[in-house]
């Protein structure tokens, strides 16, 4: 089946280290999102892209950055992470005629 | 940009009652609402989605209603079962190269 995966699904790291989390899609979509979920926060946009030369900010982009290498790939990296950025981290596509997301997997990412 | 604020953040139901999640957008351009279920360390799957040229749409159990001019949204789920016991967002956008806004979400638990 089409499908969303994300790696690694778990990761712990240090303060001060970069760190890039991956996203690959075989469902042929071209839009590809980012989010960040904390407990009570719900689900946050960091970064989209509708095509892969068409890269937009979420509304908590700081501290991160993404790179659309494929349409099929979308990978957002912490340049130096820090503790707050501890939490759970989805991939997501969609298609442009129909905007329901499909989610990875998630990646719990853990900053010390 | 868009704002959605969901309410309530908890709710607990015995099994068979009704539930009922309230969310408001800020948006009146917003003509997309989809609600999500994410069951206990899964990812987000959508379960319903409305659009704004229609003011409710059922699916089984599942019920969602709009008031445009008010600019909220319901999710209404009958005859609750256990497996009902999730985390629901809700979330809208406009036509168009928009992104999805989340609401905080709302942790359903449903006493059997």
């Amino acid at each position: 089946d089409a499908d969303v995966t994300q790696t690694p699904r778990n990761r712990i790291t240090k303060t001060g280290k970069r760190i890039m989390l991956e996203c690959s899609q075989t469902k042929g979509h071209d839009r590809m999102y980012w989010y960040r979920q904390d407990p009570g926060l719900g689900l946050r946009l960091i970064y989209y892209s509708f095509d892969v030369k068409d890269i937009n900010k979420g509304e908590i982009s700081d501290g991160y950055s993404v790179s659309r290498q494929a349409q099929a790939k979308f990978s957002l990296s912490l340049e130096s992470a820090i503790p707050n950025q501890t939490a759970l981290y989805f991939c997501a596509t969609s298609e442009p005629k129909n905007n329901e997301q499909f989610f990875g997997p998630g990646t719990r990412l853990t900053v010390l | 940009g868009e704002n959605v604020e969901q309410h309530p953040s908890t709710l607990s139901v015995q099994e068979g009652d009704s539930a009922v999640i309230k969310c408001t957008y800020s948006d009146s351009a917003s003509n997309y609402f989809p609600w999500y279920k994410q069951e206990l360390g899964k990812r987000p799957q959508l379960i319903i989605d409305i659009r704004s040229n229609v003011g409710e749409k059922k699916d089984q159990r599942i019920a969602v209603t709009l008031n445009k001019t008010a600019k909220h949204f319901s999710l209404h789920i009958t005859e609750t079962q256990p497996e009902d016991s999730a985390v629901y967002f809700c979330a809208a956008s406009r036509a168009g190269r928009r992104a999805l806004t989340f609401g905080s979400g709302t942790r359903l638990q449903v006493q059997p």
